[in-house]
């Protein structure tokens, strides 16, 4: 079945690089996402990655994919109090037309 | 565009009390999810829908009914309120997946409603 594993915390200090880490279980996902959600809001997307590519970069983040052991991660660089926020990883198995989430990852940005 | 809106913000309902939750979007899209989170469960999916007219049950379907009347409403209905119904409630849309999967699939969240059932 499809499952998508987070750890539920990370504390960083500002300005230092934050990693957060999601494997998944469904190798038909074409794209694989991270989702943001700040404090009392919804989600919105953050980042996808296509699942042919190994890194994607987009300013202060970079997606890693390791097709092979299924693993994903995000990483912040230069780490700001504003990105204080819970993150989430999805997939989208060919199977299912819907996305299937991880718990969440609380990031919390200490100055 | 006003996105995917939800009504209303917080709510306080007694066990046994009922209530609908309304979802509404503006974009067009023909997929309306909600989804309900609690602490360390991370997203729960209730019911969703692939059009007007349809529903279909998601991972946490049990004291919940859902209808889609209109394409652009989704509402989420509580017969009769449990503790255990206490969460923070979400809806979203999103248009169909890609049959090609040559595109990324967003769904579009809305802000959310706070329930606490005591």
């Amino acid at each position: 079945g499809e499952d998508v594993e987070q750890s539920l915390f990370l504390s960083v200090r500002e300005g230092d690089s934050s990693v957060i880490n999601c494997t998944y279980t469904d190798s038909s996902s074409t794209y694989l996402y991270w989702y943001k959600q700040e404090p009392g809001a919804g989600l919105q997307l953050l980042t996808y990655i296509f699942s042919n590519m190994d890194m994607k970069q987009d300013q202060r983040l970079t997606v890693l994919l390791n097709k092979k052991d299924k693993h994903l991660s995000l990483r912040i660089a230069d780490t700001q109090t504003g990105d204080s926020a819970i993150y989430f990883c999805a997939e989208s198995p060919r199977s299912q037309g819907n996305l299937i989430f991880g718990k969440g990852t609380k990031l919390s940005v200490k100055p | 565009n006003a996105g995917v809106t939800q009504t209303p913000k917080f709510r306080v309902l007694k066990t046994g009390q009922s209530m609908t939750l309304l979802c509404a979007q503006d974009m067009n899209h023909e997929y309306m999810y909600w989804y309900r989170q609690d602490p360390g469960m991370g997203l729960r999916l209730i019911h969703y829908s692939v059009g007007e007219g349809t529903t279909a049950k998601g991972e946490v379907p049990d004291g919940y009914n859902v209808s889609r009347l209109k394409k652009q409403n989704f509402l989420l209905g509580l017969e009769s309120a449990a503790p255990s119904q206490t969460s923070v409630y979400f809806c979203a849309s999103s248009q169909p997946r890609d049959r090609g999967l040559l595109w990324p699939y967003e769904q579009y969240f809305g802000p959310g409603t706070r329930l606490t059932v005591t």
